[in-house]
């Protein structure tokens, strides 16, 4: 069956420390995958998009990999600021239609 | 950046009753709306797709004749919540794609509670 797997539920840094996110897939062979940021009770709002035939692709501070060997994409948010506490969503389109698959998320919290 | 929003952002209703929540892009037309649902601590899970000036595209699992969805124009989309029960509350989120752009622009979501 298909999965999308991220690391840890929760993950706690200190300001101005890189978080560092992981996204895994099984059974998908997605062209393009994207994450979001989603604030409690508020809709996900696009970040990044990392082509299939892209190795690293850099927003500001964040920074995105995607390895389609490993099946597995990072997300890097450097020199991390309290603002940046959300979760975190990778998703994957299979099918190249838009429909989004998403995982389960990770949530950064970032002490100041 | 594109807009979409979404009306109510709550909604309370009594079990057997229906709810309508609507889906707009205000800067952007959208052939193609889509409607996720996301329960406490849980991913967003894709329901269907909206296709203006044709039937609603549902996911496995996802009942066509309980989550009625219209596109009437380019910029709306609603669903209806028909004959609701307590486990169809959840957060419902609809988002759309920019022409020629693969990434997606959600709306801020709407709580529904069925009492």
């Amino acid at each position: 069956s298909q999965k999308i797997e991220q690391n840890s539920e929760a993950l706690n840094i200190q300001e101005g420390k890189t978080a560092t996110l992981t996204c895994n897939y099984t059974n998908y062979s997605p062209a393009y995958l994207q994450w979001y940021r989603q604030d409690p009770g508020r809709g996900p709002v696009f970040l990044l998009l990392i082509r299939e035939n892209e190795k690293e692709k850099r927003k500001e501070r964040l920074k995105v990999t995607f390895d389609t060997t490993l099946k597995q994409s990072l997300f890097h948010i450097t020199a991390s600021q309290p603002a940046d506490s959300a979760t975190y969503l990778c998703a994957l389109d299979d099918s190249n239609d838009y429909k989004l698959s998403f995982g389960a998320g990770t949530t950064v919290t970032v002490r100041a | 950046g594109a807009v979409v929003s979404q009306h109510p952002s709550r909604v309370i209703c009594k079990s057997g009753t229906s709810v309508k929540i609507e889906c707009r892009s205000l800067d952007f037309q959208a052939t193609t709306m889509f409607w996720y649902r996301q329960f406490p601590k849980q991913s967003l899970m894709l329901m269907a797709t909206s296709n203006e000036g044709s039937k609603a595209t549902y996911e496995q699992g996802v009942e066509k004749d309980k989550f009625l969805i219209n596109h009437a124009s380019l910029t709306l989309s609603t669903l209806t919540v028909t004959s609701a029960h307590p486990e169809d509350s959840s957060f419902y989120i609809c988002s759309a794609p920019r022409a020629g752009a693969y990434e997606q622009y959600f709306g801020p979501g709407t709580r529904l509670t069925v009492t």
